[in-house]
């Protein structure tokens, strides 16, 4: 059965990276692309970004363009998502989600990681 | 970038009851919409694609319509487990894909 799993919750400081992975199991990695979504508390989703499996190409949300980086790692199955000069607004669950665009993304989300809590904080 | 309308922002229906939730694009993005529900501590899951196909595993309940810039999500007859928030998300125009605000759906 496909799998997304991701890794532990964060807390980082004001102006800190954090890296957050995304394990996929179940499926051909390559076959997919992998979308980036976050939620701040209580508000709604807001798409980050999308990475193809296949070939690595990359489409990000505009606001976050020069702070976020997605890559894979196609021997382990893993999607990492990159996000630097970390700021209070940056607190959220931020999911991985498989995505069925391989080659131009971002479409649907078919399947999707349990969430990672990233918390900003002094 | 395109903005989604969703509403109603929050409803609260009986069980069997028909649910009715609009999304509104603004710009045409064809049948590029799709409809995801989120309960409380979990992800989103995906339940209609393109607008109006229904995701492998989903119950018939529910359904979706609608091209160009209005787009209908419905589910027939309200369950106890429908309880979530549902929202649209276009993809029409990267980046971004864009999501609606949410629709809060409560039992009454």
């Amino acid at each position: 059965q496909v799998q997304l799993v991701q890794s532990g919750a964060e807390v980082k400081k004001p102006g800190a990276s954090v890296k957050v992975s995304c394990k996929a199991s179940g499926y051909t990695f390559t076959s997919y692309g992998i979308s980036w979504v976050r939620q701040a508390p209580g508000q709604g989703l807001e798409w980050m970004g999308w990475i193809s499996a296949y070939n690595g190409n990359t489409n990000y949300a505009q606001k976050l363009q020069g702070r976020v980086t997605m890559t894979t790692d196609t021997s382990t199955s893993t999607a990492y998502m990159e996000l630097r000069s970390l700021r209070s607004d940056d607190t959220a669950v931020y999911y991985c989600a498989r995505d069925v665009a391989a080659i131009v993304g971002a479409t649907r989300f078919d399947y999707w990681g349990q969430g990672t809590l990233v918390t900003v904080s002094s | 970038d395109i903005q989604m309308t969703q509403s109603p922002s929050s409803l609260s229906a009986s069980v069997g009851d028909r649910v009715t939730i609009t999304c509104q694009a603004s710009q045409d993005i064809s049948n590029y919409l799709n409809w995801y529900q989120q309960k409380p501590g979990k992800a989103p899951k995906l339940l209609i694609y393109d607008a109006s196909n229904l995701e492998t595993g989903v119950p018939s309940r529910f359904s979706g319509s609608g091209s160009g810039t209005d787009f209908t999500f419905t589910i027939s007859s309200l369950q106890p487990e429908d309880i979530a928030t549902y929202y649209c998300q276009q993809y029409d125009n990267l980046p971004p894909c864009t999501f609606g605000q949410g629709t809060k759906l409560e039992i009454k």
